[in-house]
């Protein structure tokens, strides 16, 4: 099956530094991929989509300039955490849609931010 | 904005008992699709239901969707300890844009 890798997996960080995470899509080509944020025993909300060559769409409350999203290649996205603080502190997931599955998205494994 | 509700919030059964999920939304769909996780880990997808069916089966997994009720079920059949983990619905109704957004998840957890 498609397969969906993060990067890192997991990371711990002091407040006010920046965290890039990976989102790759390993056998397939993905124009869209999306963010996905998960507190402790909570579900996914999700954050964002990420669109190969123009500019992701937030969902509302999310800040797009803390949350900047990069799209730069059918196989990556990325998403940095600015100048990230305690309560950024959470699991992110990302996920891609596979067409050729007529819809199936696989998801990353995720990571784990802690902001110190 | 969550669209799914799930219940029952969580869900303890003994090994070999089925256990029964069930997931309402809001809007019209063009899919609803059932995903397992384990705790602290990424998501495996299960099924993938589109709006004009009505029943589908995999391995020991059978989820039924009803339209007219904006509801989903997931049963388990035969519980594994293995199955332990939470389970989530998702809907898609974005005119292709392909959005899930997430019912809040039932904990199921399988008694030895």
């Amino acid at each position: 099956g498609a397969v969906v890798s993060q990067h890192p997996s997991w990371v711990i960080c002091k407040s006010g530094t920046s965290v890039k995470i990976e989102c790759r899509s390993l056998d397939f080509q993905a124009t869209t991929m999306f963010w996905y944020r998960q507190f402790p025993k909570q579900s996914l909300m999700l954050m964002a989509t990420s669109n190969e060559g123009s500019k992701a769409t937030y969902e509302q409350g999310v800040e797009k300039d803390k949350f900047l999203i990069n799209h730069a290649s059918l196989t990556l996205s990325t998403l940095t955490v600015t100048s990230a603080h305690p309560e950024d502190s959470s699991f992110y997931i990302c996920s891609a849609p596979a067409r050729s599955r007529g819809g199936e998205q696989f998801f990353g494994p995720g990571t784990r931010l802690t902001v110190l | 904005s969550q669209q799914g509700e799930e219940d029952p919030q969580a869900l303890s059964i003994q090994e070999g008992e089925n256990a029964t999920m069930n997931c309402s939304y809001k809007t019209s769909i063009n899919n609803l699709q059932w995903y397992r996780q384990n705790s602290g880990r990424g998501l495996v997808h299960l099924i993938l239901i589109r709006s004009n069916e009505r029943e589908k089966h995999s391995g020991r997994l059978r989820v039924t969707l009803d339209t007219s009720k904006k509801s989903s079920s997931l049963l388990i059949t035969a519980s594994r300890a293995a199955d332990t983990a939470s389970y989530f619905c998702a809907t898609d109704a974005s005119q292709g844009a392909q959005k899930l957004v997430f019912g809040q998840g039932t904990r199921l957890t399988i008694n030895p």
